[in-house]
């Protein structure tokens, strides 16, 4: 089944600086790669996802970058802001099947 | 107003007894989704169901038990066969398996 590794465990950034969030997977059918955003106490939430016809996708300061050959795929956070800080989920799925995350990547932004 | 609810958001169970979390949706999907969430370990998934009717294990399905006799409701039971039960669990729903997954806002449950 798919497996997915997500890296770094924990990241702290400066303000305003990128952050960079890696995840590898295992099954060559997964198709669909989504970002959920998880706040203290709440509830995870979708805030970028890319298919696998497509090798880059943005949205004003987030992007994803997929790689099906190396089959990685990468969150880039620009200009961080101290809403930023959350944990990062990454996911997997192939078509028609479950959902499988990474175990997570918990982001502070440091003033 | 549209969404997946999850009922109650704290739950205490005594040791050996058997509990049941409930998960709906009104959002006319086809595909609902248990997770299971602890510190560091990221979300697990417990069970799911692509359809009414039908569901299949997940990575972490030993000492849990589902249904899916509506469309709409996903019931997870958590029994006395699971050695760790206190958790964090997320249902999560999706129109078709494989795609934008929807939360609802969790069952943080207690086993003392």
């Amino acid at each position: 089944g798919e497996n997915v590794e997500q890296h770094p465990s924990t990241l702290s950034v400066q303000e305003g600086d990128s952050a960079v969030i890696k995840c590898t997977y295992s099954d060559s059918a997964s198709n669909y790669f989504p970002w959920y955003k998880q706040e203290l106490g709440k509830r995870p939430q979708l805030i970028i996802d890319i298919r696998s016809n497509v090798g880059e996708k943005k949205d004003q300061r987030i992007a994803v970058t997929l790689n099906k050959t190396a089959k990685h795929f990468s969150l880039h956070i620009t200009e961080t802001q101290p809403e930023d800080s959350a944990v990062y989920f990454c996911a997997a799925s192939s078509p028609g099947d479950k959902i499988i995350f990474g175990k997570g990547t918990r982001l502070h932004i440091l003033p | 107003d549209g969404g997946i609810t999850q009922s109650p958001k704290y739950l205490f169970r005594k040791e050996g007894q058997n509990v049941t979390l409930s998960c709906e949706q009104n959002l006319n999907h086809d595909a609902m989704y248990w997770y299971r969430q602890d510190p560091g370990q990221g979300l697990r998934l417990i069970y799911y169901s692509q359809i009414v009717n039908d569901f299949q294990k997940g990575d972490i399905a030993e000492g849990y038990s589902v249904s899916r006799e509506k469309k709409e409701s996903f019931p997870l039971t958590v029994t006395s066969a699971q050695k760790n039960p206190t958790a964090f669990y997320l249902c999560a729903s999706s129109t078709i398996p494989g795609s934008e997954a929807f939360f609802g806002q969790g069952t943080r449950l207690t086993v003392v």
